[in-house]
């Protein structure tokens, strides 16, 4: 079974532009969640979407948004971008909404914020 | 809020001995705890996971233990290998019922040959 899938795995974007990421569920899983990973505050939840709904989120600012279609497959949005964005965004998709403990990592895509 | 403090400094070893990781947390009493590998560049994989009715689980050469009186889980990694080399990551589900994952940093373990 192919595993979660990110595109792009690498982007360079300038302050104030807006970036979507897109992540592809391991088939048959349909929650997907959003995590941030940066030095300096490890990783961090940013939301959940289950069957098109965002069903949990983190401490982000509005700027941070996602959504998710009929096929599971999931986009996050950044818009605004400030440098403090710069990280490695991660994407996990589980079966069940809120079965954090059966999720599987994406390969992650790493942005940089110029 | 619940805090994860894992070890920042790495930890060096040499190659066939046992590896012992440290992640403590406080403010909560969480249903079960996680152990993730990463490495760099990619994102954590999952190991184990320990329920607080449980003190030890094995995976081959992984041993978690879980002490919910100390608030303490150790990650143990027997015979260790050069592939070993990673950061391993605790994490607990959040207070509240939503069980949404808090990580900690990680420690970075290296195995020398």
């Amino acid at each position: 079974k192919a595993g979660v899938t990110q595109t792009p795995r690498y982007l360079i974007k300038t302050r104030g532009q807006q970036v979507t990421l897109s992540c592809s569920p391991i088939s048959g899983h349909r929650s997907v969640s959003w995590y941030q990973q940066t030095p300096g505050q490890g990783l961090q939840f940013l939301f959940e979407y289950f069957s098109e709904t965002q069903r949990n989120k983190g401490n982000f600012p509005g700027r941070f948004s996602g959504r998710q279609f009929s096929n599971s497959r999931s986009e996050m949005n950044v818009s605004t971008l400030e440098l403090g964005d710069s990280a490695l965004y991660l994407c996990a998709s589980a079966p069940r909404t809120g079965t954090f403990y059966e999720q599987y990592f994406g390969p992650g895509t790493r942005l940089t914020v110029t | 809020s619940q805090k994860i403090e894992q070890n920042s400094e790495a930890l060096n070893i040499q190659e066939g001995k046992t590896a012992t990781l440290t992640c403590n947390y406080t403010n909560y009493s969480p249903a079960y705890l996680q152990w993730y590998r990463q490495d760099p560049g990619r994102g954590p994989v999952f190991l184990l996971l320990i329920r607080e009715n449980e003190k030890e689980k094995r995976k081959e050469r992984l041993k978690v233990t879980f002490d919910t009186t100390l608030k303490q889980s150790l990650f143990h990694i027997t015979a260790s290998q050069p592939a070993d080399s990673a950061t391993y990551l605790c994490a607990l589900p959040a207070s509240g019922g939503s069980y949404i994952p808090t990580f900690g940093r990680g420690t970075s373990l290296i195995v020398h040959p």
